[in-house]
Formats: structure tokens, sequence, C-alpha cells
């Protein structure tokens, strides 16, 4: 059982669709941090989102954290191909960062 | 920079071998660790080091070793490789373990346990 689930696991849409992927806990955290993979790389960091309700937008990226910091949610507006890759939440557990298993997006053109 | 570096890219090994995954960061960061990432399972912590000397175990501690006797280096040690080791191993650092810290990836090395 993983500490952080993330949702959809697989999301693959049409160029300029909006889709919306999320990530809950049943544990509270301090924090919690969206990456990015593409294929043969690490990941890198996108946001991390720090207050209870807190919003960050970044272009067509809107980051969510829930008002109990149990959850997050990522959406994009009007996705592009190159918005395709490996979204994974984190969260600070301790001192140990942990991540969700992922979600594959693939935007088709 | 060269940030987080990792060797070898590639590595296939026998059941029973033993070998060390370099890393490496040229930033000065403190906090250094290593994941494993495989199908389905995202990335799961193996063992991580809030600084020189000091290290823990993470998610998935099992057949792995790790030390830390200077700031730029964090090997990671197989004892007896198993098929189960099969995967992608990350290495990452940030400055501190603080919630806003940026963890900084390398690109992995991928082994292969026959």
């Amino acid at each position: 059982t993983q500490l952080l689930e993330q949702s959809p696991q697989f999301l693959s849409i049409q160029e300029g669709e909006n889709l919306t992927v999320y990530c809950n806990s049943s544990s509270v955290f301090s924090s919690l941090q969206w990456y990015r993979q593409e294929p043969g790389e690490g990941p890198v960091l996108l946001v991390t989102v720090v207050t209870g309700g807190e919003v960050k937008k970044l272009k067509r990226l809107t980051f969510q954290f829930g008002d109990a910091r149990k959850d997050s949610s990522l959406h994009i507006t009007a996705a592009q191909p190159g918005d395709t890759g490996l979204y994974l939440c984190a969260g600070l557990y301790g001192n140990k960062l942990v991540f969700g298993a992922g979600t594959i997006l693939r935007v088709k053109s | 920079n060269a940030g987080v570096t990792q060797t070898p890219k590639f590595q296939v090994l026998k059941t029973g071998q033993s070998m060390t995954l370099q890393c490496a960061q040229d930033m000065n960061h403190e906090y250094m660790s290593w994941y494993r990432q495989d199908p389905g399972m995202g990335l799961r912590l193996i063992h991580y080091s809030v600084g020189a000397g000091i290290t823990d175990q993470g998610e998935v501690p099992n057949g792995y070793n790790v030390s830390r006797s200077t700031t730029e280096d964090f090997p990671l040690r197989l004892l007896s490789a198993a098929p189960s080791q099969t995967s992608v191993y990350f290495c990452a650092s940030s400055y501190g373990h603080q919630y806003q810290e940026t963890q900084y990836f390398g690109p992995g090395t991928r082994l292969l346990v026959l």
C-alpha cells in the first residue's frame, strides 16, 4: 500500500483537451511536490505546495493543495503533445520524500 | 555545475554478483537519496543521508548498503544481486531535507540481473 495514491494511472487524450490528475493520502503532509519525468531521464520538479487550500499556476498547469493537506491535484488546460510524460506527486514523511506511483500522460496531436 | 551524476548508465549482472552504483553531486547538497523505479510502482526510497557520516533506511532497504564518507558522494552497494533488483536506480540530492527543498535527480542507472 502506497502512502500517496495517484489517479488515473494512465491518461491518453487529444491535443487541446483538459485533464486533471489526483494525488490522495490518508496522511497529512507538510507539503506536496509535483514532478514530471520524460523517458530515459530523472524527474524534474514542477512545483511545491505548502499551505492547505493553496493554488499555484504554471502557465497552463494549475496545482491545488487540499485544505486538510492530504490531497493535491494537477490540472492541465489545453494539453499539448509536449505535456506527454510521467507525472509524479511526492510528500515529505518525516525525513523521507515518498512518491506516488505516477500518472502516465499521452497527448496525441 | 555537473549537477547529479550517476555511473554506470547500464549494467548487466548475474545473480549473486555484487556491484556499486556511483552517485556524485557538485552542488554542496547535504541531503542525498537513492530510489528505484519499477513499472506501476513509482519511485521507492531505498536509503538516504542527511549529511556526511549519516545514513538511514528508506522503504525498500533490503539487499542494499550505503555509506556517506564525503558530502559529494553517495554510493549504493548491491551485496548479492537478485533478479528482483532489476530496476532503474535514481540518485537525488537537495540542499537540505526541509519541505521546500527541490530534489535534483541524476539520469539513472538501468540494471538488469539475470
